[in-house]
């Protein structure tokens, strides 16, 4: 286990329909960053967050927008739900300081988009 | 543009032979390099990691390889057991948490 939660383990949502995703990160860590992993891919760098400032984003539309709170839990918010977006969601944690920056991931969510 | 190469795509063995996993890559800047196992629908969980200057790097039966002259990475695994089948995949890190990840190779370990 790697300290690293995400609610919920599966959701079905609709097309257009909005989706908000949910990480606690391990204790002592203050990054987080989200990944989505589509069925036989690896996952694709959505965005990271660092002290509650968005620190770096992959090629995602702006629909995908984040927060990460003072205890350095975090969210992850899609708008407009496309069937494409239908994908393992993972979160991982870490604690950048020089020379150290490993991630720890969570269990991940499971989005079904219909 | 920084990309991760993993071959073979999937591959199968049978339990208690050994297996040999590959990893290219171009990415720059570099800071380490991961291995990483990830059961079906679950998140990835560190094997291995090397800095440039680590050749080698064992843990357990998993035995990681690092060539960073030809960026290249191997990932060996010994006396496999059904429990390694799975998903490894092969991360790149340009520093600051920022991560390139191959697509991984599906290895099915059967009785």
């Amino acid at each position: 286990e790697t300290g690293v939660t995400q609610s919920p383990t599966h959701l079905i949502k609709t097309r257009g329909q909005q989706v908000t995703l949910r990480c606690s990160s391990q204790s002592g860590h203050n990054t987080v960053s989200w990944y989505q992993q589509a069925l036989g891919q690896g996952p694709q760098f959505i965005f990271q967050y660092y002290r509650e400032e968005e620190n770096g984003r992959g090629n995602f539309p702006p629909r995908f927008s984040g927060l990460q709170f003072p205890n350095y839990s975090s969210e992850l918010n899609v708008n407009a739900l496309e069937l494409d977006d239908s994908a393992l969601y993972l979160c991982a944690s870490s604690l950048v300081l020089a020379g150290e920056d490993e991630q720890y991931f969570g269990p991940g969510t499971r989005l079904t988009v219909t | 543009k920084n990309q991760v190469e993993q071959s073979p795509q999937s591959l199968i063995i049978l339990e208690g032979k050994n297996c040999t996993l590959q990893c290219n890559y171009t990415v720059s800047p570099f800071s380490n390099l991961r291995w990483y196992k990830q059961d079906t629908g679950r998140g990835p969980v560190s094997l291995t990691i090397m800095t440039f200057s680590e050749n080698t790097k064992s843990n357990g039966r998993y035995t990681a390889t690092l060539d960073a002259d030809t960026k290249q990475s191997s990932l060996h695994i010994t006396a496999s057991q059904l429990s390694d089948s799975a998903s490894y995949i092969c991360v790149v890190n340009s520093g600051y948490s920022t991560l390139t990840f191959g697509k991984g190779t599906m290895l099915l370990v059967s009785p």
